[in-house]
């Protein structure tokens, strides 16, 4: 799995956008960008995933850059709640896959 | 989606001693994972477990420090054995699921 880079924390203030940056620049053509998060004490999250087009769903965005090798999770409307680790991965998707987790990103959310 | 159970959700053992780390799935899976998150750190996946084979651990694991059992599909063991207080982590239970990896809530071991 290639390696990813994230900053190690973020702040961004309750009901703006949270834009978390990775870059991916070894990423394969067959590998898709992963993105899951860690709240304090539980399990991580799935949150989205996305091979080249941009995706969105319910939880967040995700834009990928056109030569693949860096991409940007966007929470529209953060709140305190989203306060967590955010993982970003690229992993091949073949069904069978293990996620192999790097440092991640501690985002604050605050008031 | 699946939902993934652990037992015992935390422990404190005494160095020298063994705990058995239960995962149970509410739906039939090839592979499982486990994952340890020493205190402050990333997830390290220990191994993975295909039911009916032996599992494939990751560079730095051992069998013999961390056994584990799939007797079927919908459940795994990870054995902690011979504990030191380096040992002391969460252990997580993950599996995939179309797209994603699901996790469990993980068992927080204190070893003393």
């Amino acid at each position: 799995d290639a390696k990813t880079t994230q900053p190690t924390s973020m702040d961004c203030a309750e009901g703006r956008a949270a834009n978390l940056p990775c870059n991916h620049s070894t990423i394969s053509g067959n590998e898709y960008v992963y993105w899951y998060r860690q709240i304090h004490s539980q399990g991580p999250q799935y949150i989205i995933h996305g091979l080249k087009n941009n995706e969105t769903n319910e939880m967040a965005s995700l834009i990928i850059t056109e030569d693949r090798k860096s991409s940007t999770l966007i929470l529209p409307h953060a709140t305190l709640r989203d306060t967590a680790v955010y993982y970003c991965i690229a992993a091949g998707n073949t069904g069978g896959f293990k996620t192999i987790f790097g440092a991640g990103t501690r985002l604050f959310v605050k008031a | 989606s699946a939902v993934i159970s652990q037992k015992p959700s935390r422990d404190i053992c005494q160095r020298g001693t063994s705990l058995t780390i239960q995962c149970q799935v509410d739906s039939q899976v090839t592979m499982m994972f486990w994952y340890r998150q020493q205190p402050g750190q990333s997830l390290t996946l220990i191994a993975t477990a295909n039911q009916g084979s032996e599992a494939t651990y990751e560079s730095g694991f051992v069998i013999d420090k961390f056994p584990i059992s799939r007797p079927n599909l919908t459940f795994s063991t990870l054995t902690v054995s011979n504990m030191s207080p380096e040992d002391s982590s969460i252990y997580l239970c993950s599996v995939t699921g179309g797209n994603e990896q699901f996790f469990g809530p993980g068992t927080r071991l204190t070893v003393l």
